[in-house]
């Protein structure tokens, strides 16, 4: 059974670094993996969605990779904004499921 | 606007009232989608449907009912809710399944008394 685990589960930085997110699952077969962004209260915002024959995709200040064989994923924000401070999922795809991460809750501090 | 919309937005029932969450996406997608978020348990699916009149279970499917009689509509049923049932519930949807883009509704908060 597919498990998606975030690390860490929560994160503070000053405004203007450079800082990954990590996501970790033990099935290699998924069809693809996709970032969310989640603020209080809120639905999730798809971010990025990157295919299982992908390595990465980019959107902006977000850079998001994949490498099936070791089972991570992460997601690099660049100059990270105040703005930013959310909570990201990320999740897997396989046979019509979508597995979910625990998330990790960014606050990124003015 | 293309968007997945949920109604009721927040529900307070009691235990045993039939109750339904209606979920509609305008985006023509096939694949639609329901799951809970829960404290500490995270995003868990609870039914998914690759089609018009193709339902298929999630992780936690248990005391929840779907149909997909039209293309655009998704509800949730719960037939006789109980506390445990009380979450954060989305509906998302995308283009043709899993390997698509998924879209999420803005949710909705169910407390079951």
């Amino acid at each position: 059974k597919q498990e998606v685990t975030q690390i860490p589960a929560a994160l503070s930085v000053p405004e203007g670094e450079n800082l990954v997110l990590n996501c970790s699952f033990t099935d290699s077969a998924i069809y693809n993996l996709q970032w969310f962004r989640q603020d209080p209260g809120k639905g999730l915002t798809s971010l990025l969605l990157i295919q299982s024959s992908q390595r990465e995709q980019t959107s902006g200040r977000l850079n998001a990779s994949l490498d099936k064989s070791s089972g991570r994923s992460t997601l690099y924000i660049a100059a990270s904004q105040p703005g930013d401070s959310a909570t990201y999922l990320c999740a897997t795809s396989n046979t019509g499921k979508l597995i979910f991460g625990q998330g990790t809750t960014l606050q990124v501090k003015p | 606007e293309a968007q997945v919309t949920q109604n009721p937005r927040y529900l307070i029932t009691v235990t045993g009232k039939k109750l339904t969450v209606t979920c509609s996406q305008n985006m023509n997608h096939e694949y639609m989608s329901w799951y809970r978020q829960d404290p500490g348990l995270g995003l868990r699916q609870i039914y998914y449907s690759m089609n018009v009149e193709v339902t298929d279970k999630g992780d936690v499917p248990e005391g929840y009912k779907v149909s997909r009689k039209e293309k655009r509509n998704f509800p949730l049923i719960l037939e006789s809710p109980s506390p445990n049932q009380t979450s954060l519930y989305f509906c998302a949807s995308s283009l043709r399944g899993r390997a698509n883009e998924q879209f999420f509704g803005p949710g909705t908060r169910l407390t079951v008394l």
